[in-house]
């Protein structure tokens, strides 16, 4: 059983459509990270949570620590959104603070 | 953000030589840096947790001989792949974690790496 599970692990969306991953965990955790990796494998931290909410332009990042879940919105998206986006928790001191990663949501976007 | 930077970004050796991948942070010092690797389609593994000054910490399954990690500055953290074989390549990924001021919310945050391409034929 994987300590991360992400859903949808694949998504194509029109340009300008509102787009909702999903990311659950079972483990207790310090940290939640959101990253992007691009088709040439550079990866980008967008968010860092551990409550509440987030924004950074289009991109809102939710977590709700007691059901262990989090999600990342993109509005009005766009083709340039399309990556692969992965949901990695930071556990606590008592785990060493060790990363678990989830396996990644493919993104496409169409004009 | 913070910058991370990796050299080289791609590498082709052959069976036998031993490779070294080296992570920057430029703007930012790191105590901690972690270095990861990614087989096709598939996510992040975490590797070791590489410490400034101190031995790194493999995670399980991870051999401390093939893969040696230094630490020897704030700054630079480097991946030696010894003796590399065809299946040890892969896509290795550095991640650094900025020192900070101890009480800001964001001391776990981690820059990434642009990655490195190894290919050992």
């Amino acid at each position: 059983k994987n300590e991360v599970e992400q859903s949808p692990q694949n998504l194509t969306a029109q340009e300008g459509e509102f787009i909702t991953i999903n990311c659950s965990y079972s483990v207790g955790i310090s940290a939640l990270h959101w990253l992007q990796q691009h088709p040439g494998g550079g990866i980008v931290s967008l968010f860092m949570l551990s409550s509440g909410k987030k924004k950074h332009g289009r991109l809102i990042a939710t977590i709700n620590i007691q059901e262990k879940h989090s999600s990342l919105h993109i509005t009005a998206s766009h083709p340039r959104d399309s990556a692969v986006y992965i949901c990695a928790v930071q556990g606590t001191p008592n785990t060493g603070n060790q990363f678990y990663f989830g396996t990644g949501t493919s993104l496409t976007v169409i004009p | 953000g913070a910058v991370v930077s990796q050299h080289p970004s791609w590498v082709i050796c052959k069976s036998g030589t031993s490779v070294k991948i080296e992570c920057r942070s430029l703007d930012f010092q790191a105590t901690t840096m972690f270095w990861y690797r990614q087989f096709p389609k598939q996510s992040l593994m975490l590797m070791a947790t590489s410490n400034e000054g101190s031995k790194a910490t493999y995670e399980q399954g991870v051999e401390k001989d093939k893969f040696l990690i230094n630490h020897a500055s704030l700054t630079l953290s480097t991946l030696t792949v010894t003796s590399a074989h065809p299946e040890d390549s892969s896509f290795y990924i550095c991640s650094a974690r900025d020192i900070g001021w101890v009480f800001r919310e964001s001391d776990n945050e981690q820059f990434f790496g642009p990655g490195t391409r190894l290919t050992v034929l």
